[in-house]
């Protein structure tokens, strides 16, 4: 099965750098994924890491380590529109559609 | 303009009355899926297509139906509604060489 963990709410300061951890247990990991989703909207997508390491994307970067079943999403430079709740999601092969698993999100508030 | 749709977007109905929301992709996807997301539960898997005439059970399947005649649709059917399947319905694509997965505008469902 799958069990994925991040906090359930946190805000932060405009213009400030925050930081968003996910941990995971998953017996088939092929891959970690960040979505946002702004209040009563789709989730869209932000970031995917299958390595360790650091991918970054412009404000946004996300982290990887497999061995400690771990990740952050990493959020520079606030703005009041990223005020939005942010979905870590596992891929796991082993039902053998690689299906996405998500975590219950982090709602960001992002304050003046 | 590549997009995931849904209909209805709203629909308050009442237990026992068969429905069915419509999902359309017009990216040529192969993989679709369906969730629901709820309070506390994050979003959690229905049912999912890997292609036409493939579909299997998410972790939530029970009072669901699915089809895929088609490769760009894939609609929820609920033959039996009732108040427990209130939630926020999302349908998603994702062609079979990309990461990136493309969600639908979402369908509030009520149940009475």
């Amino acid at each position: 099965g799958q069990n994925i963990d991040q906090p359930t709410e946190m805000t932060a300061t405009e213009g400030a750098i925050v930081q968003i951890n996910c941990t995971y247990q998953t017996s088939g990991f092929n891959g970690l994924f960040w979505y946002q989703q702004h209040a009563g909207e789709a989730p869209t997508f932000l970031s995917y890491n299958v390595l360790d390491g650091l991918e970054e994307k412009g404000r946004f970067s996300s982290f990887l380590s497999r061995s400690k079943g771990y990740s952050y999403l990493l959020l520079k430079e606030l703005q009041m529109k990223d005020s939005a709740s942010y979905l870590c999601a596992v891929r796991d092969h082993q039902t053998g559609a690689n299906n996405l698993f998500f975590g219950t999100g982090t709602r960001l508030t992002v304050i003046p | 303009e590549a997009q995931v749709t849904q209909n209805p977007r709203y629909l308050i109905t009442v237990t026992g009355k068969k429905l069915t929301v419509t999902c359309s992709q017009n990216m040529n996807h192969e993989y679709m899926s369906w969730y629901r997301q709820d309070p506390g539960l994050g979003l959690r898997q229905i049912y999912y297509s890997m292609n036409v005439e493939v579909t299997d059970k998410g972790d939530v399947p029970e009072g669901y139906k699915v089809s895929r005649k088609e490769k760009r649709n894939f609609p929820l059917i609920l033959e039996s509604p009732s108040p427990n399947q209130t939630s926020l319905y999302f349908c998603a694509s994702k062609g079979r060489t990309y990461n990136e997965g493309f969600f639908g505008p979402g369908t509030r469902l009520t149940v009475l």
